[in-house]
């Protein structure tokens, strides 16, 4: 079935380090795809998007590329900060906004 | 523009005692998710309602869960009776994007309703 696998956190970091988050899928079709992430005591909040394939989302120093040929949407950051402690998530949102799937999170601390 | 509204903020309640929790979405937003999300878990879609309508609700374990967006706008969640299972956050969001149109269909977030059953 449809489906949305991230790497296991926690993922343990110094200031300043590279990060990359890896998330695959499994979908039938061409759903759009999305990192959210959700700091201490907060909601979700949307991070970057990307609706097809080969697109690349960006945000805060954030990139993510959609490849349709390994079924991934890497998350990386070329220096990360300890503000961007949080837990990272991972979701397909399939065409038409029918059905929406979130990897189970990967939590990121960042050290100063 | 406000943000997805949610109440109350925490909850604890006894085991099969009911509860119930509401939500006021994005203003303009038809589209309204509710997502159960247990610790150390991905949130998983329980419900969507497009205006006052289900769109899907495969997942919402109907023994025990009701929802409805009567006027299509604010909607309630409903657990009767509570098991211990269902402790966890209960999460709103909304989408400016009708379901079935072309799009991204980015959702937008409410706070949560942090849910404690005992």
């Amino acid at each position: 079935g449809d489906s949305v696998t991230q790497m296991e956190g926690p993922v343990t970091l110094s200031e300043e380090a590279f990060l990359t988050i890896n998330c695959t899928y499994t979908a039938t079709g061409y759903p759009s795809l999305f990192w959210y992430v959700q700091y201490p005591g907060e909601g979700l909040q949307l991070l970057l998007k990307a609706t097809k394939a080969d697109d690349k989302g960006s945000n805060k120093g954030f990139e993510a590329t959609y490849r349709k040929e390994t079924t991934s949407f890497h998350l990386e950051k070329g220096s990360v900060q300890v503000s961007d402690s949080a837990v990272y998530f991972c979701a397909l949102i399939f065409t038409g906004g029918f059905k929406t799937i979130f990897g189970a999170g990967t939590r990121l601390f960042v050290k100063a | 523009e406000a943000g997805v509204a949610q109440s109350p903020r925490y909850k604890i309640i006894e085991k099969r005692q009911s509860v119930a929790f509401w939500c006021n979405p994005i203003s303009g937003h038809a589209t309204l998710y509710w997502y159960q999300q247990i610790l150390g878990q991905g949130p998983k879609l329980l419900i969507q309602f497009q205006n006052n309508g289900v769109v899907d609700d495969s997942q919402l374990p109907k023994d025990r869960f009701s929802a409805e967006r009567l006027k299509g706008v604010d909607s309630t969640l409903k657990i009767q009776p509570a098991k211990l299972e269902d402790s966890a956050v209960y999460l709103c969001a909304s989408s400016p994007r009708d379901t079935g149109t072309s799009g991204s269909h980015e959702q937008f977030f409410g706070p949560g309703t942090r849910l404690t059953v005992l």
